[in-house]
């Protein structure tokens, strides 16, 4: 199947400074990304919808202006968390959907630990 | 809108004993429906999908899963579990319209003792 990586796998930081985290498709071309965030022994929670070329879609709660989403092309995407703070301590989970599968399966990449001291 | 209702948090089970992981959606549209598998500190992986072809899924892992559209049901089961299996399972739910995202259920965490 089709390869998502993630990077970094785990980035821990001081509080107040920004991380970036990237999402890459490997062998396909993904128009459209998706970022999901991931608390403790919980479900994972859609946070955004990244599209190439275009602004990104964010649900209802998440702060854009915090989680800023750029997918500027068709093979990467990134989310920078700004001015962490504690509370965004999370596993962060980017998927993309191969558009040449047909069988609408996202795939997913490894994940992203973030710690914020 | 679709959403997705695991029921049970935990689920024990006894090695070589039947696996049975529920899952019932809502959807106001035919959905495609998955079960995805995550152990400890990694991501998801895909055990198997339902995309509107037969009802039966056999997946990865000897998993299989049955869409019931009258009971809105993809339960997951497995006829033998094995310590390799505990693990947490997600079941998931989207429909046939570009650019819309997987919903996830809460997650059942499954046990294994020997």
């Amino acid at each position: 199947g089709a390869v998502v990586s993630q990077h970094p796998s785990r980035v821990i930081c001081k509080s107040g400074t920004s991380v970036k985290i990237e999402c890459r498709s490997l062998d396909f071309q993904a128009t459209t990304m998706f970022w999901y965030r991931q608390f403790p022994k919980q479900s994972l929670m859609l946070m955004a919808t990244s599209n190439e070329g275009s602004k990104a879609t964010y649900e209802q709660g998440v702060e854009k202006d915090k989680f800023l989403i750029n997918h500027a092309s068709l093979t990467l995407s990134t989310l920078t968390v700004t001015s962490a703070h504690p509370e965004d301590s999370s596993f962060y989970i980017c998927s993309a959907r191969d558009p040449s599968g047909g069988a609408l399966e996202q795939f997913f990449g490894p994940g992203t630990r973030l710690t914020v001291l | 809108a679709q959403s997705v209702t695991q029921l049970g948090s935990h689920v024990s089970v006894s090695e070589g004993a039947l696996v049975l992981l529920r899952c019932n959606y809502s959807s106001s549209v035919p959905p495609y429906l998955f079960w995805y598998v995550q152990y400890p500190n990694q991501g998801l992986q895909l055990l198997l999908k339902y995309t509107s072809a037969a009802t039966l899924v056999k997946g990865i892992n000897g998993f299989e899963a049955e869409f019931k559209k009258s009971e809105t049901s993809f339960h997951l089961t497995k006829p033998s579990a094995h310590m390799s299996d505990a693990a947490e399972y997600f079941c998931a739910v989207n429909i046939n319209q570009a650019g819309t995202a997987l919903i996830f259920g809460k997650g059942t965490t499954l046990s294994v003792s020997s």
